[in-house]
């Protein structure tokens, strides 16, 4: 099992650009979010999907778009990137609400200049 | 909604001593308290977890104590290693939620 995957690992992209960060996992979790990490801001969550079919606002939404493409893969879509979105973004999946832990791909390292 | 602090933003340790982190939550509600490891350069990744209807848990060198009266709850590594150091996050879920809360992380240094 490969667990979760990301890709890009990096990426520099100019103010107003566009661009998909791509996650899939292969542990059929129902699960999926999307957080980005910050220096002293620990992990913010921008969207989640709780199941295939939906999908809904974390606490840092604005700027982003997501898409539950599938069970396995939920893409992440900067429509016109800025500086301030600059930052590590990290694709988690999780089995079920309740207890199931969450786990982490490798994170993709973004730079807006 | 709920609020989780986490002390110390940074710890710094001699190898062979003891580190313990603390977390703070606000909702009495929260029932799941996991803990995450990051190493440099990688994703979180669940080293130790408690639920509300246990104290205490351990996993060899690291333990969690929960005290659900005072809404806190600690991590535990004794004998620490150069190999321990990383950012070390709690987080707090309710049990119906599919949303954790997570503190904004420890850096833990362990001295050689």
């Amino acid at each position: 099992n490969a667990g979760v995957t990301q890709t890009p690992k990096f990426q520099v992209l100019k103010t107003g650009q566009s661009m998909t960060l791509q996650c899939a996992q292969d542990m059929n979790h129902n699960s999926m979010y999307w957080y980005r990490q910050d220096p002293g801001m620990g992990l913010r969550l921008i969207y989640y999907s709780a199941s295939e079919g939906t999908t809904d606002k974390g606490e840092v939404p604005n700027g982003y778009n997501v898409s539950r493409l599938n069970k396995r893969e939920f893409s992440l879509r900067l429509e016109s990137a800025a500086p301030s979105q600059t930052s590590v973004y990290f694709c988690a999946s999780s089995g079920a609400r309740g207890y199931y832990e969450q786990y982490f791909g490798p994170g993709t390292r973004l730079t807006v200049t | 909604g709920e609020n989780v602090e986490q002390h110390p933003s940074t710890l710094s340790v001699q190898e062979g001593d003891s580190a313990v982190i603390k977390c703070t939550y606000s909702d009495s509600a929260s029932n799941y308290f996991p803990w995450y490891k990051q190493e440099l350069g990688k994703g979180p990744q669940l080293i130790i977890d408690i639920r509300s209807n246990v104290g205490e848990k351990k996993d060899q060198r690291i333990a969690v104590t929960l005290n659900k009266t005072a809404k806190h709850f600690s991590l535990h590594i004794t004998e620490t290693q150069p190999e321990d150091s990383a950012v070390y996050f709690c987080a707090v879920r309710e049990g119906g939620s599919y949303i954790p809360t997570f503190g904004r992380g420890t850096s833990l240094i362990v001295h050689p």
